[in-house]
C-alpha cells in the first residue's frame, strides 16, 4: 500500500506571494492532519481533515487554510507570506477514529525569501 | 495545557550502548503516548506507541513504559546501532485536547551514534 504523498517537496517563495502544498493520504485514510515544523517552535498542529470538514485547528493566523476534498486529499494554503513561515511542513493520514495511528508523510519543505 | 517534556540533545552513543531518552508529559486525563523517529531529510515515522497505564510498547529494539504516577514514558534500547542515528520526538494525544488526532510534540532529542 502507497504510503503518505506531499507534493512539492521542496518550494521557495518569496513574502507577500502565497503559497498551496498537497497531501495524498493513504488508501482508504479519512484523517489529513498538518504540522509545521521549525527549528525554533518544533512541531506545531495546524488543523485537521476529517470527510472535508475541519475538525480540529491549532493557534495560527488566518493565513493558513486547508481543505480536503471528496477522495480525501487535502491541500494547505498560506497567504501573504513572511519570511517566519519557512518550515518542513508534514501531512498525516489516518483511518480518522479514535486511537488510530497516524502516517507522516516526508513533507514539503518551504523556503520563504 | 497539555504539553511533553523531553531531555535535550545531542545525545551521542557509542555502537553497542544502552540508550535512554526521557520523557515526560501533563495531559488532562488518560493520554496515548507515542515515540516518533525522523531520519535526516525525512519525515516522521512511529516507532512505538502506548494507550494506557503500564502498556509496553515496543518495535525494533526500542522500548517504552506508560507510567502514569510519574506521568512517564521514557524510551529505551538495550544496544544501539549507526543506523539509530536520528532525531526522535515524543508525543502525546489527548481526548480531551480538542481532536481526535491533534498530537502534541516534545522538542525531539537528537541520537547520533558512532561506531
Amino acid at each position: 500500500k502507497a504510503g503518505v504523498t506531499q507534493t512539492p517537496r521542496y518550494l521557495i517563495k518569496t513574502r507577500g506571494q502565497q503559497v498551496t502544498l498537497s497531501c495524498s493520504p493513504i488508501s482508504g485514510h479519512r484523517s489529513v492532519s498538518w504540522y509545521q515544523q521549525t527549528p525554533g517552535q518544533g512541531l506545531q498542529f495546524l488543523f485537521e481533515y476529517f470527510s472535508e470538514t475541519q475538525r480540529n485547528k491549532g493557534n495560527f493566523p488566518g493565513r493558513f487554510s486547508g481543505r480536503q476534498f471528496s477522495n480525501s486529499r487535502s491541500e494547505m494554503n498560506v497567504s501573504t507570506l513572511e519570511l517566519g513561515d519557512s518550515a518542513l511542513y508534514l501531512c498525516a493520514s489516518s483511518l480518522g477514529g479514535v486511537g488510530e495511528t497516524q502516517y507522516f508523510g516526508p513533507g514539503t519543505r518551504l523556503l520563504v525569501l | 495545557g497539555d504539553s511533553v517534556t523531553q531531555m535535550e540533545g545531542p545525545v551521542t552513543l557509542s555502537e553497542e550502548a544502552f540508550l535512554t531518552i526521557n520523557c515526560t508529559y501533563t495531559a488532562t486525563g488518560y493520554p496515548s503516548l507515542f515515540w516518533y523517529v525522523q531520519y535526516p531529510g525525512e519525515g516522521l515515522q512511529l516507532l512505538l506507541k502506548a494507550t494506557k497505564a503500564d502498556d509496553k510498547g515496543s518495535n525494533k529494539g526500542f522500548e517504552a513504559t506508560y507510567r502514569k504516577e510519574t506521568t512517564s514514558f521514557h524510551l529505551e534500547k538495550g544496544s544501539v546501532q549507526v543506523s539509530d542515528s536520528a532525531v526522535y520526538f515524543c508525543a502525546l494525544r489527548s481526548p480531551f485536547s480538542g481532536g481526535y488526532n491533534k498530537l502534541i510534540f516534545g522538542a525531539g532529542t537528537r541520537l547520533a551514534v558512532h561506531p
